[in-house]
């Protein structure tokens, strides 16, 4: 139980493009979901949180308008990279809340992760 | 914010060997969870472990909430377990899971 799956697992596009990545719980509803970003050999940085029905919460640094992030069902959370650059190539992860394998504790589930490159 | 601190930040082990990765966090939580990162990059759950001690198979953990820092233990080291390690914790009535900088691991056969 407690499935993330993201989509697509890596995506290369150019410069000025925009790139959607989808993040799904498949066996459970997430009212609400993480985005974050990993660059090499680094930690997880949280980009924002994104709540079922309204709008994304976002961390300090990250800009709304590049990183625009949508949660349009209790399953299914949108990550929209606008007008991609070069430096915006990065690791992205989603992660949605759920039960500690059936118990009553929320946790967090990871996806597998986007590899966006942008030439 | 909360602050994490994992340490070493590195590690190279032989095969079979034990090992020890500790988390500091600078302020009550009431999440605490243990992360293992494959080569692939998909974070696998390890532990939910707020406080106590839990045993799954190899692997064991243990958080001293009152001190706070969390332990996990790697018994019998196989290649694996080669990855990334990450403690990941949630301040008390917070909504932020916080991650510490990790603990890069290398079994060696």
């Amino acid at each position: 139980g407690a499935v993330v799956s993201q989509h697509p697992s890596w995506v290369i596009c150019k410069s000025g493009t925009s790139v959607k990545i989808e993040c799904r719980s498949l066996d459970f509803q997430a009212t609400t979901m993480f985005w974050y970003r990993q660059f090499p050999k680094q930690s997880l940085m949280l980009m924002a949180t994104s709540n079922e029905g309204s709008k994304a919460t976002y961390e300090q640094g990250v800009e709304k308008d590049k990183f625009l992030i949508n949660h349009a069902s209790l399953t299914l959370s949108t990550l929209t990279v606008t007008s991609a650059h070069p430096e915006d190539s990065s690791f992205y992860i989603c992660s949605a809340r759920a039960p500690w394998r059936g118990g009553g504790t929320d946790t967090q589930y990871f996806g597998p992760g986007t590899r966006l490159t942008v030439l | 914010g909360i602050q994490v601190e994992q340490s070493p930040p590195d590690l190279i082990l032989q095969e079979g060997a034990n090992s020890t990765l500790r988390c500091n966090f600078s302020d009550s939580v009431n999440n605490l969870q243990w992360f293992h990162q494959n080569p692939w990059g998909q974070l696998i759950n390890l532990f939910y472990i707020p406080s106590g001690t839990k045993q799954n198979g190899r692997l064991s953990a243990t958080t001293v909430a009152t001190e706070r820092y969390s332990l996990l233990y790697i018994s019998s080291s196989q290649t694996t377990d080669s990855g990334v390690y990450f403690c990941a914790v949630r301040k008390a009535a917070g909504n932020k899971l916080t991650f510490g900088g990790g603990t890069r691991v290398l079994v060696k056969p």
